[in-house]
């Protein structure tokens, strides 16, 4: 079984331009999570998609947002990208059905922003 | 405020010998925590839960240890292997229904020595 996919693995922008993340979560996983992971600050919750809809949201701003797909693969975008917006974007995909179905992580997406 | 902490940012130990690794919590809403271990590249790999009703849980070499009254939860390697040497977060989260929204602490970097 394939397990998560991120694409782009890396990613160059400069401030003030916007970013498209690709997840392809696991075959058959409705629940997709996203997590920006910064040095010293761990993987902070960005928000959370089943089945289409956002089910669950941190605490960023409106300038992070998502989607999901009828296949469950998800999208984040970041508008007007600053220098603090440089991570690791990392999404996790779970059946969802359940509060303790396990999340499995992606590679992640290294963003740098200039 | 960070409700999931691990203060310590690395611990290094000899091989076969125990690794502790420590996390403090501050919510007491926090039902369910997890472990995670984390190699260079890679995305986080689930290790080990355990559920609030429980005090110890154990897979193999790995044991969670959970104090409620101290909101204090460790990871305990016996024995250290190598190949144990990664980054190791521990998360918590809340039960708000169906959703679980992971709060993860800082990460310790574990090095095992041979």
């Amino acid at each position: 079984k394939a397990g998560v996919t991120q694409t782009p693995r890396y990613l160059i922008k400069t401030r003030g331009q916007q970013v498209t993340l690709s997840c392809s979560p696991i075959s058959g996983h409705r629940s997709v999570s996203w997590y920006q992971q910064t040095p010293g600050q761990g993987l902070q919750f960005l928000f959370e998609y089943f089945s289409e809809t956002q089910r669950n949201k941190g605490n960023f701003p409106g300038r992070f947002s998502g989607r999901q797909f009828s296949n469950s693969r998800s999208e984040m975008n970041v508008s007007t990208l600053e220098l603090g917006d440089s991570a690791l974007y990392l999404c996790a995909s779970s059946f969802g059905g359940s509060p303790y179905n396990e999340q499995f992580f992606g590679p992640g997406t290294r963003l740098t922003v200039l | 405020d960070q409700q999931v902490k691990q203060n310590s940012p690395s611990l290094s130990v000899q091989e076969g010998r125990i690794s502790i690794l420590n996390c403090d919590y501050t919510n007491s809403m926090f039902d369910y925590f997890l472990w995670y271990k984390k190699y260079p590249a890679e995305g986080p790999t689930f290790l080990i839960s355990i559920s609030s009703i429980k005090d110890k849980n154990e897979d193999g070499r790995f044991t969670v240890f959970l104090n409620k009254s101290a909101k204090h939860l460790s990871l305990h390697i016996v024995p250290s292997q190598p190949g144990d040497s990664a980054v190791y977060f521990c998360a918590a989260s809340a039960n708000s229904g169906s959703a679980r929204q992971l709060t993860f602490g800082s990460g310790t970097q574990l090095t095992v020595l041979p």
